[in-house]
């Protein structure tokens, strides 16, 4: 399978405790994205990188979270001290990346990640 | 007021019913995106379009750039239809997608 992958898809974790996630673009795409998804709302933009460079942050990423994508293919997120707010899905998309409207810029999404905060 | 809004928020439909999913905008975008999300969250990329109008299968996009405003079509819909439907728009060179809430569709027999 091609496609972005997440790992893992689903975490129960208890309050305060540390959670790490991780996505793998699809091969060669150059943009990674994450957005987090509440439950009946849309999905909100979280962060992306170009390669290894986080490019933009989203004022809903506090401090509690930090995003990496050392050697510009995996990238992980991780949430420290968690709290029963950060439950939602985490949606991690790639895409090619180019400038312009043409197809580069379509964004594929993983399956997501699930997290649980009792 | 969400920069991007859908209506309905629900839409229940009976099988072979022409269905319309609308999206209004309130900012200048450079793309708008229409994706679809079964249960268990995974969003498949329907289309993406800056003008005019896109079909694919029983599915067509039209956006109205003056109007700021974009319709999902599916023609004789299908139990298998029954999923979330998102618009999505991209604005300038941003690259990140700034969602609506989603339309709700199930689709019966």
């Amino acid at each position: 399978d091609t496609g972005v992958s997440q790992d893992p898809r689903h975490k129960i974790t208890k309050r305060g405790q540390n959670v790490t996630f991780r996505c793998d673009p699809i091969s060669e795409h150059n943009r990674l994205y994450w957005y987090r998804q509440t439950l009946g709302q849309g999905p909100e933009f979280l962060t992306y990188f170009q390669n290894e460079a986080q490019l933009e942050k989203s004022r809903l990423l506090s401090d509690r979270f930090s995003a990496e994508r050392p050697k510009g293919s995996f990238s992980t997120l991780e949430i420290q001290r968690t709290e029963q707010g950060d439950s939602a899905m985490y949606l991690c998309a790639s895409s090619a990346g180019l400038a312009g409207v043409g197809p580069y810029n379509e964004q594929f999404f993983g399956p997501g990640t699930r997290l649980t905060v009792l | 007021k969400n920069e991007v809004e859908q209506s309905p928020q629900n839409l229940t439909a009976q099988e072979g019913e022409f269905i319309t999913i609308n999206c209004s905008y309130s900012v200048g975008i450079s793309a708008l995106h229409w994706l679809q999300q079964h249960p268990g969250g995974g969003i498949v990329s329907l289309f993406m379009l800056s003008s005019g109008k896109k079909k694919h299968g029983r599915l067509i996009a039209t956006i109205n750039i003056q109007e700021k405003h974009s319709s999902l079509h599916i023609t004789a819909s299908h139990p298998r239809d029954s999923a979330v439907y998102i618009c999505a728009v991209r604005t300038g060179t941003a690259s990140k997608l700034t969602f609506g809430t989603g339309t709700r569709l199930q689709v019966t027999l």
